[in-house]
């Protein structure tokens, strides 16, 4: 079975703090995406990356930057955490080929005060 | 991306098949129809996905009309472990097509 793992499922931050979110796969997966889910706007996508060192926006990237220095390990970074940002991320990993069937990690609850 | 229009709610009883709609009337010629989960408190889980042919797994089956502009899942026999969110979506294949957009969804609720 594919495991995604983040580093926290619950995080509490100040306004201003840079924040890291962790996501490791163990499938050798190629893509990894880093997503925020808000009630009543679904999921949007922050970041995605498609190999080592390599990173594209997705629809919402302000406030937010990512890096992918190993295949497995991809990480979200807050550079300074606002209110706004208090949102539930969702990290996933695809195989090469299978962009849409995506394997997510169990969430990481943000909760900036 | 294709919209998609769900009901917000289904019961269904233990133990009995659970048939989801999803209405996705501006789907591309090109693009998918898949379907996923997600437990209260856990990430979505990808269920099953199709062009234009009914698909089956171990999870689900999947009806997709001739018109592809809608499509039913089948749980076949409910458990309680299947209530949950259940999302459809239009989406292609490849590189590019990694961006999943999920709607309002369905809260499936098996009862006992």
């Amino acid at each position: 079975d594919v495991k995604v793992t983040q580093s926290s499922r619950y995080l509490v931050k100040r306004t201003g703090e840079k924040v890291f979110l962790e996501c490791v796969q163990d499938m050798d997966h190629e893509n990894m995406f880093w997503y925020r889910q808000d009630p009543g706007l679904g999921l949007r996508l922050i970041y995605f990356s498609y190999d080592v060192k390599m990173k594209e926006k997705g629809d919402i990237p302000e406030g937010y930057s990512v890096s992918r220095e190993k295949k497995e390990r991809f990480s979200l970074i807050l550079e300074s955490a606002s209110t706004n940002q208090t949102s539930m991320y969702l990290c996933a990993s695809s195989p090469p080929g299978g962009g849409s069937i995506q394997y997510f990690g169990a969430g990481t609850r943000l909760s900036v005060l | 991306d294709a919209k998609t229009t769900q009901p917000p709610s289904m019961d269904c009883a233990e133990g009995r098949a659970a048939n989801l709609p999803c209405n996705h009337s501006t789907i591309s010629g090109n693009e998918y129809v898949y379907w996923y989960r997600q437990i209260h408190s856990q990430g979505p889980q990808y269920i099953i996905h199709g062009l234009k042919n009914n698909e089956t797994n171990e999870m689900a089956s999947l009806i997709i009309t001739e018109d592809r502009k809608s499509s039913t899942l089948i749980l076949p026999h409910a458990t309680l472990r299947d209530t949950a969110v259940y999302y459809c979506t239009g989406a292609g294949v490849g590189r590019s097509q990694g961006n999943l957009i999920f709607g309002k969804g369905t809260k499936l609720s098996v009862k006992p």
